[in-house]
């Protein structure tokens, strides 16, 4: 089935830095979106992408549809200390009568003031 | 608009209950989405609902069942529980099946269910 790998992992960064993380896929998605989860709250949409090469800025957050339409990026530019939370990338999986998200396994960032 | 909004906050049952938790999607959404999110599992797929039928589930046992009203809100029952059902349970709703941002998910706050 469909897998989604997120990377990083974690990251530990300080306050002002620049964040990047990506997710890639076994096969093609014709969407990406990327989601926020704060502890025990449900995730939250930042960004929508729905076009390969598409490349969309949600305040200091940047992410991009690869043109393979495999894979996506999410930047986050000058983090703050309210950044921290889990980051999703997630991709509808269209086959047949499913309309499920698939999720990658998550960025864990924490922001040190 | 109000959100996605997912009731109650928190439950807890032994083991052998039933558990119910409800789910009112975004004000003009008919689908709905339930997904589980156990600690170091990641969110998984559970049952998709639209115009109140079951239009698919995810790998999970029978016992895991839940309907959509005509109002659109949704419920999913959860029976014989077992330990390992402790979860966070997810509910989204997105328009009507269409277009792709039509079709885009949105959140509840969650369900947190501990089983003991």
């Amino acid at each position: 089935g469909q897998q989604l790998n997120q990377s990083p992992q974690s990251m530990f960064i300080q306050e002002g830095e620049d964040v990047s993380m990506n997710c890639t896929s076994s096969s093609i998605f014709n969407t990406w979106l990327w989601y926020k989860q704060d502890p025990g709250e449900g995730p939250v949409l930042l960004i929508a992408l729905y076009k390969a090469g598409e490349l969309t800025s949600n305040g200091r957050l940047t992410a991009q549809f690869g043109i393979t339409r495999k894979d996506s990026f999410l930047n986050i530019s000058a983090s703050i200390p309210s950044d921290v939370g889990i980051y999703f990338c997630a991709g509808p999986n269209y086959g047949g009568a499913t309309n499920k998200l698939i999720f990658g396994t998550g960025t864990l960032l924490a922001v040190q003031p | 608009e109000a959100g996605v909004t997912q009731s109650p906050t928190h439950l807890i049952k032994t083991r052998g209950q039933q558990a119910t938790l409800r789910c009112s999607p975004i004000s003009g959404h008919t689908s709905v989405y339930w997904y589980q999110q156990a600690l170091g599992l990641g969110l998984q797929f559970l049952l998709w609902y639209d115009e109140g039928e079951e239009r698919n589930r995810g790998n999970f046992p029978p016992r895991f069942s839940g309907r959509q009203f005509p109002n659109y809100s949704s419920e999913l029952n959860v029976n014989a529980l077992e330990l390992e059902d402790s979860a966070l349970y997810l509910c989204a709703s997105s328009l009507v099946p269409g277009t792709q941002k039509q079709e885009t998910q949105y959140f509840g706050p969650g369900t947190r269910l501990l089983v003991l």
